[in-house]
């Protein structure tokens, strides 16, 4: 069973151009959460996404980020007009369906350098 | 609100040391998740433990232990006879089982074990 897939692992974007994540959850897993790591800093929580819902964006910046689960695929998170100071990681967790205990199977992470 | 406090920004020990890790943290909950995970060099999230909020048992798990105190709303982390690769990054976080449901980390504690 394959674990939480994430690409590319890096990336390198200049200012302006846009950045695309991508995150595959577990198989059998239908929630995905996106979270971001600054440099030197602890997971900061993002967004969280069902299938085709966004059910809390409360930690995605208001502006240039988007984020989506679609029926088919991977969950996208886009960064729109990058600036340095998107330069982080940021990781995907996904969950099983149903009352959650937590248990959140995060991927290796997609590293955004922007120059 | 929630938050997880780990005051210890940098450990430094000589190996086969004992180190402990704090974790405090803050919540109104009364059912939640707590968390230990590990992010060596190369930057992925390993697994260390969860502890649900009822369950008070100290842990032991190899080389490491887990101390959680509902009283003082801690949850410490502790490795025995430190290797050098213990040497990472580690991060507490909590889960709370009403409401949102995502992860909150604290800063982490980058824990270098010297030969």
């Amino acid at each position: 069973n394959a674990g939480v897939m994430q690409n590319p692992r890096h990336l390198v974007r200049r200012r302006g151009q846009e950045a695309r994540l991508r995150c595959s959850p577990m198989k059998g897993h239908s929630h995905v959460y996106w979270y971001r790591q600054l440099p030197e800093e602890g997971l900061k929580f993002m967004v969280y996404l069902q299938k085709e819902n966004i059910i809390d964006e409360s930690g995605m910046p208001k502006e240039r980020f988007s984020a989506e689960f679609p029926k088919e695929g991977p969950s996208i998170l886009r960064i729109q007009q990058v600036v340095r100071g998107d330069s982080a990681a940021y990781f995907c967790a996904s969950s099983p369906p149903g009352v959650g205990l937590g248990e959140q199977y995060f991927g290796p992470g997609t590293r955004l350098t922007v120059t | 609100a929630q938050k997880v406090t780990q005051a210890q920004t940098e450990i430094s020990v000589v190996e086969k040391e004992d180190v402990t890790l704090d974790c405090v943290y803050e919540t109104r909950d009364t059912t939640y998740y707590l968390f230990w995970y590990k992010q060596p060099p190369s930057g992925e999230l390993v697994f260390l433990i969860r502890r649900n909020s009822f369950d008070e048992q100290n842990e032991i798990s190899g080389r490491y232990s887990w101390n959680f105190q509902k009283s003082t709303s801690s949850f410490n982390f502790t490795i025995t006879a430190s290797q050098v690769v213990d040497s990472a990054v580690y991060f507490c976080a909590l889960y709370m089982v009403q409401g949102a449901q995502k992860l909150v980390f604290g800063q982490g504690t980058r824990l270098t074990i010297n030969p």
